[in-house]
Order: structure tokens, then C-alpha cells, then sequence
């Protein structure tokens, strides 16, 4: 069965203070991985998509990454309007249904103290 | 208006009663989708519209109805709904609805409170 997991839930930062963030995925077959960032009361916002492993990309104090079995979201010296709930979600190989389809991860709630 | 927009952003239904959600992309895009987020819980797709074509839906119950007149506009339909079905439900479009890596956009959501 096609599963994303996101970790930890929920990650406290000082302003200046970097880390990263856990998506794990099993898919049978990987067409796409999504990172979005949601504010509370909002839709989500798409920051990247990555296809393969190996695969980098950047914007602003935000880099993800994509290994085979998970990806990254590190944050350099977030600042507080970097507080959101950050989603993961992949587009898998799935012969039986909309080959569009994401599933998504329970996300990671950040918070930038200043 | 730009992006995905959703109407209204916020309502609140007794079990009884019927309502509608909105939804209008304007992407130019050709599939649209609904999704549910309870809390705790992942975004769940409910439907999937390719050039107004359902074609796909994830064992919705009958309560929820979705109508897609044409490719900006997409429609959902509540009746009988239970507490349970209190939730944001998030609308998002896409080019093309089948394609590798393709991104999907989302509106703001409609916060629904059932009563």
C-alpha cells in the first residue's frame, strides 16, 4: 500500500535556528514527490516537486531533497513567517486509478519563535 | 481573481439542510479535484475531474454530490450530512489531471461545521 509519513509532527525553532523535516514514502512507483506549505485557515501552497533520486531544489531559506526512500525539507535560518504546516505528497505509479492522484503525509507543524 | 478561488469560506449546516460549495480555477487548467482535511488527518481525495469527465471516486458516501459543468468550475453538493463530516474541504486543479509531476493548486478551502 501506497504511505507517505511525515516527521516529527510538530518542531519549535529560534529564529536562526536550521533543521530539516522528514517525509518517508513506499510507493510502487514514483512519478513525483510534493512539498506545500499551508498557513492555518488556507489552502496549500506549493513550494516543489521533485521526480528522482538524487534531485535538489532550492528558494529562499528552503532546500529539498529526494533520496529512494525519502526526502528532506531543510530550513536555514528560518525566521517566524517561516511558521506553517509543511505537507508532503507523492504522485504514485497506480495502474488502478487517476495516475494524478497525490497522497499526502499528516504534515509537520513549524514554529519560528523570534 | 486569480488561482483557485472557493465559496463561501465558511459555513455552518444542520444535518437537515442542503448547501453547495463553489469552486473556480482560473488556470486555464482542464482537471479539477475535492479534497476533505479533518484534523490529525492527511488531505483525503474525494474526487478527480478530467475535461469534466468524473474519473475517479475514492468511496465517498452518496451524501457528498459533486457537479463539474465545465473545466473552471467545480460544484459540491451536501445533503444529510453527518458531524462527523465537519472539516476543510480544499478544492485544487491541475493541467491535466493524469500527467508525471504534474502540480496541483489549491483554493482556500471552505470550513464546514455540521451541526
Amino acid at each position: 500500500e501506497d504511505q507517505v509519513t511525515q516527521s516529527p509532527e510538530a518542531l519549535r525553532l529560534q529564529e536562526g535556528e536550521s533543521s530539516s523535516l522528514n517525509c518517508s514514502y513506499t510507493v510502487s512507483g514514483l512519478r513525483g514527490l510534493f512539498w506545500y506549505r499551508q498557513d492555518p485557515g488556507k489552502g496549500p501552497e506549493f513550494l516543489f516537486t521533485l521526480y528522482s533520486a538524487g534531485e535538489e531544489k532550492e528558494k529562499e531559506r528552503l532546500k529539498a531533497t529526494l533520496t529512494k526512500k525519502e526526502s528532506f525539507l531543510h530550513i536555514t535560518a528560518p525566521k517566524p513567517e517561516d511558521s506553517a504546516t509543511y505537507l508532503c505528497a507523492v504522485q504514485a505509479m497506480n495502474y488502478g486509478g487517476s495516475q494524478g492522484n497525490l497522497i499526502f503525509g499528516k504534515g509537520t507543524k513549524l514554529s519560528v519563535k523570534p | 481573481e486569480t488561482g483557485v478561488t472557493q465559496t463561501p469560506r465558511h459555513l455552518v449546516m444542520g444535518m437537515t439542510n442542503k448547501k453547495s460549495l463553489k469552486c473556480e480555477q482560473h488556470l486555464g487548467h482542464n482537471a479539477m479535484y475535492w479534497y476533505k482535511q479533518s484534523a490529525k488527518k492527511p488531505l483525503e481525495l474525494m474526487f478527480v475531474y478530467s475535461l469534466e469527465e468524473r474519473v475517479e471516486n475514492n468511496s465517498v458516501p452518496s451524501r457528498f454530490s459533486p457537479e463539474c459543468p465545465n473545466s473552471s468550475h467545480l460544484f459540491l453538493h451536501l445533503h444529510t450530512l453527518q458531524p462527523e463530516d465537519s472539516a476543510l474541504y480544499l478544492c485544487a486543479s491541475s493541467q491535466d489531471g493524469g500527467r508525471a509531476g504534474e502540480t496541483q493548486y489549491f483554493g482556500p478551502g471552505t470550513r464546514l461545521l455540521v451541526l
